[in-house]
C-alpha cells in the first residue's frame, strides 16, 4: 500500500532564516506530487505540483520554491522565512493511471515563523 | 480558476441528527473530492465523486456534475464526525485542484 511521508511535524523559525520540508511517497512510482498550504481556519491553497523529476509548476508567486529531486521526493524552500509564511504544509500524491488523479494527503508540518 | 462555495460555513449539530453539506462549483470539473479533516489536521479521503451518488457506512455523496454541485450526507452523527469537510475539485488534465473553505462541524453529545 502506498504511504506518504512529511517531516518535521512542527517547526519553529525566526524570520530571516532558510526553510526546507520533505514529502516522500512509498509505495508508488511516477505520481504527481502537490504542495499546498492552509492558514488558520482557511481552505487549501495549492502552492506547487509535479508530474516528474526537475519537473515543477509553480501556481502562486512567493517566498517559497520547490524542487523534486527524485521520483518520489519532493521538497520545498525557503531562502529567508517571512512571518506570512507560516502555516500547515501539505504534501499529497496521485497516480495518473488510476484515470481519476485522487489525491491523497500526507500528515502535513505545522510552520510557525517568529 | 475554478471558484468553489461550501456552505454552511458552521455547523452544530446534537448526536444522532443528520445533515447534508453541500459544494457548489462554478466550472466543468472531471474530479471532485469530499475530505475529512480531523482535529489533528489529517485529511481523510471520503469520497472520490465525480458524477452520481456514493455510498460508504452513515456517509453517503452525491454530484450533479451538469448543475455544478455536489452535496455529502452525514446520518445519525456521531461525535467523531466533528472536524472540517471539505470539497475539492479538479481538471486532470490540467493537474489543479481547487479548494472550497470547507464545513466545521461540531458534534455534540
Amino acid at each position: 500500500s502506498q504511504t506518504i511521508h512529511q517531516w518535521p511535524a512542527t517547526l519553529v523559525q525566526p524570520v530571516g532564516s532558510p526553510l526546507s520540508l520533505e514529502c516522500t511517497v512509498e509505495g508508488t512510482s511516477n505520481p504527481n506530487l502537490y504542495w499546498y498550504r492552509q492558514a488558520a481556519g482557511r481552505g487549501l491553497q495549492l502552492l506547487f505540483y509535479s508530474v516528474g523529476i526537475g519537473q515543477i509548476s509553480s501556481e502562486v508567486p512567493q517566498n517559497l520554491s520547490a524542487s523534486r529531486p527524485q521520483d518520489r521526493q519532493f521538497i520545498l524552500s525557503s531562502k529567508k522565512l517571512l512571518l506570512s509564511d507560516s502555516g500547515f504544509y501539505l504534501c499529497a500524491w496521485s497516480v495518473f493511471p488510476r484515470r481519476t488523479y485522487e489525491q491523497y494527503f500526507g500528515p502535513g508540518t505545522r510552520l510557525t515563523v517568529t | 480558476g475554478i471558484q468553489v462555495e461550501q456552505s454552511p460555513p458552521d455547523l452544530i449539530l446534537q448526536e444522532g441528527a443528520n445533515s447534508t453539506l453541500r459544494c457548489n462549483f462554478s466550472d466543468s470539473v472531471n474530479n471532485l473530492q469530499w475530505f475529512h479533516q480531523n482535529p489533528w489536521g489529517q485529511l481523510i479521503n471520503l469520497f472520490y465523486i465525480p458524477s452520481g451518488t456514493k455510498q460508504n457506512g452513515r456517509l453517503s455523496a452525491t454530484t450533479v456534475a451538469t448543475e455544478r454541485y455536489s452535496l455529502l450526507y452525514i446520518s445519525s452523527s456521531q461525535t467523531t464526525d466533528s472536524g472540517v469537510y471539505f470539497c475539492a475539485v479538479g481538471l486532470y488534465n490540467f493537474n489543479k485542484f481547487y479548494f472550497g473553505s470547507g464545513t466545521k462541524l461540531n458534534v455534540k453529545p
